[in-house]
């Protein structure tokens, strides 16, 4: 079974250029999340999707970060435009979601550095 | 609200020597709980969960953690370091399905 899929692994762009995350996650699986993680530091929810639906997203940026899930299975993460601030790793998670399921997997993230 | 604390942000170990890496938490509900394992430049990868049916729960590895409500904490352990365990161990906790909060980590480092 394929794992949570990923891209690019590593960006590199200019301040105040925009950039895009890619993820496909687990076949079958209805809950995804993107998270923000800093050196030395566990992963931070930026927004969470039940299927196609956005459920919470009270810690995303919204004034430079937007993100999709069209059909409910694959998602994009975009930053407009980037700062030198977001430099991070950007990992995304899926879970099977419903009661019980809470244990997520995650893919190798994409590392973002802003010069 | 839920939160997590890992106490010690780095943790060295000989090789055949104990594993303890601490994790507290606070939950206003029955929690579940879970250690993660990162290796440089990957995701994180599932190590075990604890969902109430035991206290001591077995994960890979040869790792194991005790769930103690008293004290609010989920320690992981392994009774004998390896190489290989080199790597960076996060503590989560989940009130609700699709809600976790991650810890801050601790980084193994296993001396030979």
């Amino acid at each position: 079974e394929a794992g949570v899929v990923q891209s690019p692994r590593y960006k590199i762009i200019e301040k105040k250029q925009p950039v895009a995350f890619w993820c496909n996650p687990i076949s079958g699986h209805n809950t995804l999340y993107w998270y923000l993680q800093n050196l030395g530091q566990g992963p931070e929810l930026l927004i969470r999707y039940e299927n196609e639906e956005a459920v919470d997203d009270s810690q995303l940026p919204k004034d430079r970060f937007s993100a999709e899930r069209l059909k409910g299975v694959d998602s994009t993460l975009k930053i407009q435009p980037a700062e030198l601030g977001d430099s991070a790793v950007y990992l995304c998670a899926s879970s099977l979601g419903g009661q019980g399921n809470h244990e997520q997997y995650f893919g190798p993230g994409t590392r973002l550095t802003v010069t | 609200a839920q939160s997590v604390t890992q106490l010690g942000s780095h943790v060295s170990v000989s090789e055949g020597a104990l594993v303890l890496l601490r994790c507290n938490y606070s939950s206003s509900v029955p929690p579940y709980l879970f250690w993660y394992v990162q290796y440089p430049n990957q995701g994180l990868q599932l190590l075990l969960k604890y969902t109430s049916a035991a206290t001591l729960v077995k994960g890979i590895n040869g790792f194991e953690a005790e769930f103690k409500k008293s004290e609010t904490s989920f320690h992981l352990t392994k009774p004998s370091a390896h190489m290989s365990d080199a790597a960076e161990y996060f503590c989560a906790v989940s009130e609700k399905a699709g809600k976790s909060t991650f810890g801050d980590g601790t980084t193994l480092t296993v001396k030979p």
